[in-house]
């Protein structure tokens, strides 16, 4: 399995609903990633996990909340978004080599596209 | 000024045509990645260079570490090769994007 799956594709919330985007990857992948990507914009980055620990959170605010159950899955939790979080939120991950200190395969996901209303 | 920079940004080509996607970044890098995104959709990365050059199918990618410069090239462009792609290279710690070449390819 060389995918990152990401679910759902599509997602419309409201503004005071909680809903969670997932990935999921079994590629043996040791950091993963959340991308904010908004149209005809380069992917922004969000959260950096490895090994299953919150190493890199780009001054996100607090109505995105990351976890990561497992080393194969990562979670975005929403509460309270505003219209202005619609966007594509991809998910990314890579092997990491502790020995020379680099990452390498890195793989995307297809994206969950959100809509808040 | 972007970290990384790519030309042209957009890009119209005529079935058949022999296309060059160009990136140039600032950053001490240990690989330079080549994304392909099409509209609406997820990104495929369609190689990842540290030196030299790969090729896959009709596509090319070469670097020049010394320049810090990049070419991602597609030979007889087909109209299933329109999409966005997106230079993006990994520094110590995160990863820098262009901003994109929209690539259309007429029949």
């Amino acid at each position: 399995d060389t995918e990152v799956t990401q679910t759902p594709k599509h997602l419309v919330m409201g503004m005071t609903n909680k809903k969670s985007l997932k990935c999921e990857q079994h590629m043996g992948h040791r950091a993963m990633y959340w991308y904010k990507q908004k149209a005809k914009k380069p992917p922004e980055l969000m959260f950096v996990y490895s090994y299953e620990k919150l190493s890199i959170n780009e001054s996100v605010p607090s109505r995105f909340s990351p976890e990561c159950p497992n080393s194969s899955l990562l979670n975005l939790h929403l509460h309270a978004l505003q219209p202005e979080d619609s966007a594509l939120y991809l998910c990314a991950s890579s092997q990491l080599d502790r020995g020379i200190g680099t990452d390498y395969g890195y793989t995307f996901g297809s994206g969950t596209r959100l809509t808040v209303v | 000024k972007n970290e990384v920079e790519q030309s042209p940004q957009n890009l119209t080509a005529q079935e058949g045509e022999f296309i060059t996607i160009n990136c140039s970044y600032s950053v001490g890098i240990s690989a330079l990645h080549w994304l392909q995104q099409h509209p609406g959709g997820g990104i495929v990365s369609l190689f990842m260079l540290s030196s030299g050059k790969k090729k896959h199918g009709r596509l090319i990618a070469t670097i020049n570490i010394q320049e810090k410069h990049s070419s991602l090239h597609i030979t007889a462009s087909h109209p299933r090769d329109s999409a966005v792609y997106i230079c993006a290279v990994k520094g110590t710690s995160q990863f820098y994007f262009g901003t994109g070449t929209s690539l259309t390819v007429i029949p």
